[in-house]
């Protein structure tokens, strides 16, 4: 079993719909979640941050962490074409020789927003 | 530039050649990690640098890997008697100190061996 598992989709949806990503994790001492976007043929770019469980909003997008289920999302409000991407989430924790961007990747999840 | 440059951009190469990947990280990041992407999956973690110094290298897959950061600043990883599992794209990424905080990645180099 991995230690962090992502539907790899595809998932398409219209333009302005909500989107929902998810990931779960299997290791407790995961403390520090991330969400990157990927375009196609480029870099990761961290989109969202958060630290332990809870919420956080950052325009049209939210992140929320369960750490009692081991659970993460990303909700995308309002979803545009330019947001066809691949949504990647990641993790860490203090195990990993002190919390450092040394992350677990999820495998990705394509989302294609159809106009 | 003022992001993560990466060269080549794509390379080609047959089995059991050598392979030289270059990374030039954001002026003034500390920290330098390199990431392995294969097709359909997420980054894997292969090494990160902090200053000149390898400070975590067991992403590293076998002994035919092997990177250097000698000035605290570009860094290559080489890769000795390609095979071809090790194609996938190459990953550099730097952050400022190598506190958990926001990677910035490089475009990557995608290896094809042949």
């Amino acid at each position: 079993q991995k230690e962090v598992e992502q539907d790899p989709g595809p998932l398409s949806v219209p333009e302005g719909a909500i989107v929902s990503l998810n990931c779960t994790y299997s290791n407790s001492a995961f403390q520090y979640f991330m969400w990157y976007r990927q375009y196609s043929r480029k870099g990761p770019e961290l989109l969202m941050y958060t630290y332990s469980s809870g919420n956080k909003e950052d325009g049209r997008f939210t992140a929320q962490v369960d750490k009692s289920s081991k659970y993460i999302s990303l909700f995308i409000r309002d979803s545009q074409p330019s947001d066809s991407a691949t949504y990647l989430c990641a993790m860490s924790g203090w195990d990993y020789g002190g919390a450092t961007n040394k992350l677990i990747f999820g495998t990705g999840t394509l989302l294609a927003v159809q106009p | 530039g003022a992001g993560v440059s990466q060269t080549p951009s794509n390379k080609v190469t047959e089995k059991g050649k050598y392979v030289e990947l270059r990374c030039d990280p954001i002026s003034g990041h500390t920290a330098l990690y390199w990431y392995r992407q294969s097709l359909g999956q997420g980054p894997e973690f292969l090494i990160y640098f902090q200053g000149t110094g390898a400070a975590d290298d067991s992403g590293l897959p076998n002994d035919r890997f092997f990177a250097v950061r000698p000035e605290g600043s570009v860094s290559t990883l080489k890769i000795q008697r390609t095979e071809r599992g090790d194609s996938a794209v190459y990953l550099c990424a730097s952050s400022l100190t190598s506190e958990i905080g926001e990677l910035f990645f490089g475009e990557g180099s995608r290896l094809t061996v042949l």
